[in-house]
């Protein structure tokens, strides 16, 4: 079965820190990748998505996440965070051979110190 | 521009009663639709997915059901509830592969 694999579940960071946050895959012929993020009392908004072409992605807020074919990963990284990039953090996956399904991971909460 | 819309918020329910929970989306025709249960630690869980009226697919077998008695009416059903159906369900729409999805507030059940 086709699974998303987030390896932190927990993160807690200093402001300025840099951050990554992992996400795994599994092999299933061509994907479309993406990183939601849930801010506290809001709703789930898209991060950034890769689709085709450069497997470097910028996103919104200075995100950006790479797609390592090889690794079937997509991790998701910003060089200095801020203490309003606190929220929950979704990696997900759609499976061009599984039609319109998109599966997502089990999520990260970052948490940001001021 | 589309806006989707989920209702109840909260609702508190006594087991083995019934259960309705409705989405709609604005602004869009033929959308594909989805229920999704968010559990602490277990991220999105995709229950039903549905890429035109009537069409329904059932990701994990469960107590639930789902409908779509409309184009961009999609409802989430029991009739018998279980304290496990407690969680935060979600409706999220998508217009055309790749998928990205939007996804509405939200609803927190509580089954006591």
């Amino acid at each position: 079965a086709q699974s998303v694999s987030q390896h932190n579940h927990h993160v807690i960071l200093s402001e300025a820190a840099s951050l990554e946050l992992g996400c795994n895959y599994s092999y299933g012929g061509t994907v479309n990748l993406f990183w939601y993020v849930q801010y506290p009392g809001q709703h789930l908004q898209l991060l950034l998505k890769y689709f085709s072409g450069d497997p470097l992605v910028k996103g919104i807020k200075g995100f950006e996440a790479e797609f390592i074919k090889s690794k079937f990963s997509f991790n998701l990284r910003k060089p200095s965070v801020q203490w309003s990039d606190t929220a929950e953090y979704f990696c997900a996956v759609n499976w061009e051979n599984g039609g319109f399904k998109t599966i997502f991971g089990a999520g990260t909460r970052l948490f940001v110190k001021a | 521009s589309q806006t989707i819309h989920q209702w109840p918020a909260t609702l508190v329910q006594p087991v083995g009663s019934p259960l309705s929970l409705e989405c709609t989306v604005e602004g869009t025709s033929n959308p594909n639709l989805y229920w999704y249960r968010q559990a602490a630690g277990r991220g999105l869980q995709l229950l039903f997915y549905s890429v035109g009226i009537g069409q329904i697919s059932s990701e994990v077998p469960q107590n639930l059901s789902a409908s779509r008695p409309q184009d961009r009416q999609f409802i989430l059903s029991s009739k018998k509830l279980l304290l496990s159906d407690s969680g935060f369900y979600l409706c999220a729409w998508s217009k055309e592969l790749p998928i990205e999805a939007f996804f509405g507030q939200g609803t927190r059940l509580t089954v006591v």
